[in-house]
C-alpha cells in the first residue's frame, strides 16, 4: 500500500525567508500525482500546487515550488518570501494513475506539518 | 462558481445515534469523495461515488455507508455512533478529466458525547 510521510510535525518562518516543508512516499507505480494541500484555521483543504510523476520538471506556482526527486521518493515544498497568510497545516498528498477518467481517486495523505509565520 | 458545499458544519451527538451530513459538489463534478480527519488517524479516505455508484471505498466498518443521487450529491451516514466517530468529515469533488484535483468542502465537525 501506499504511503506517505512528513517527519516534521511542526515547521516555523520568520516572514518574508523562505522554508521547505519535506514529503517522502512509499509506491510501486510508476505514473502517479503528488499534491500539497493547505488547511488554514478554517478548516477549508485547498491545493497549493500538483507533480505529474512523469514530468520531470519541477512544478511552480507563484511563490510555491517542489524538488520533486522520484528515484528518492521525495516530494518537498518550498515556500519563498513567506507571508502571514501561508500559516496553516500542510499536507503531502499521494495518487495512482487514473485507471480511467473516474476511477481510484483516493488520496493518501501524510500526518501533516504545521508552519507557523514568525512576524 | 459555488465551490463544495456542506451540511451541517456542526453537530454534536450522543452515542448509539445516527448521523446523515450532506455534500454539495462544484456545478460540473460528477464524482464525490469523503475524508475523515481526527488528530490521531489523520485524513483517513471513507468512500468515492461517481454516476451514483460507490467506486472505492475504505477501511471503516460497515457503520458507515453512503449514497449519491442523480444531481451529484452526496450523504454520508454514520449508524450507531461511537465516540471514535468524532471527528471532522470532509467531502470532497473532482471533474472526470485532467489531473483530477479534488476540491473539499469545509467539512462537517461531529462530536460524539
Amino acid at each position: 500500500a501506499q504511503t506517505v510521510t512528513q517527519s516534521q510535525p511542526e515547521m516555523s518562518v520568520q516572514e518574508a525567508e523562505t522554508v521547505t516543508l519535506s514529503c517522502t512516499y512509499d509506491t510501486s507505480e510508476s505514473d502517479y500525482y503528488l499534491f500539497w494541500y493547505k488547511q488554514p484555521p478554517s478548516r477549508q483543504m485547498i491545493l497549493v500546487i500538483r507533480q505529474e510523476a512523469y514530468k520531470q520538471q519541477n512544478a511552480t506556482e507563484n511563490r510555491f515550488s517542489v524538488n520533486f526527486q522520484k528515484a528518492a521518493k521525495s516530494f518537498s515544498l518550498k515556500i519563498s518570501d513567506s507571508q502571514l497568510g501561508d500559516a496553516a497545516m500542510y499536507f503531502c498528498a499521494y495518487r495512482d494513475p487514473l485507471i480511467t477518467n473516474f476511477g481510484n481517486e483516493k488520496l493518501t495523505f501524510g500526518t501533516g506539518t504545521r508552519l507557523t509565520i514568525i512576524p | 462558481k459555488a465551490g463544495v458545499t456542506q451540511t451541517p458544519r456542526y453537530l454534536i451527538k450522543t452515542r448509539g445515534q445516527q448521523v446523515t451530513l450532506s455534500c454539495s459538489p462544484i456545478s460540473g463534478h460528477r464524482s464525490v469523495s469523503w475524508y475523515q480527519q481526527t488528530p490521531g488517524q489523520g485524513l483517513q479516505f471513507l468512500f468515492e461515488y461517481f454516476s451514483e455508484t460507490q467506486r472505492n471505498k475504505g477501511n471503516f466498518p460497515g457503520r458507515f455507508s453512503g449514497r449519491q443521487f442523480s444531481n451529484s450529491r452526496s450523504e454520508m451516514n454514520v449508524s450507531t455512533l461511537e465516540l471514535g466517530d468524532s471527528a471532522l468529515y470532509l467531502c470532497a469533488s473532482r471533474t472526470s478529466t485532467g489531473s483530477g484535483e479534488l476540491f473539499f468542502g469545509e467539512g462537517s465537525r461531529l462530536t460524539v458525547l
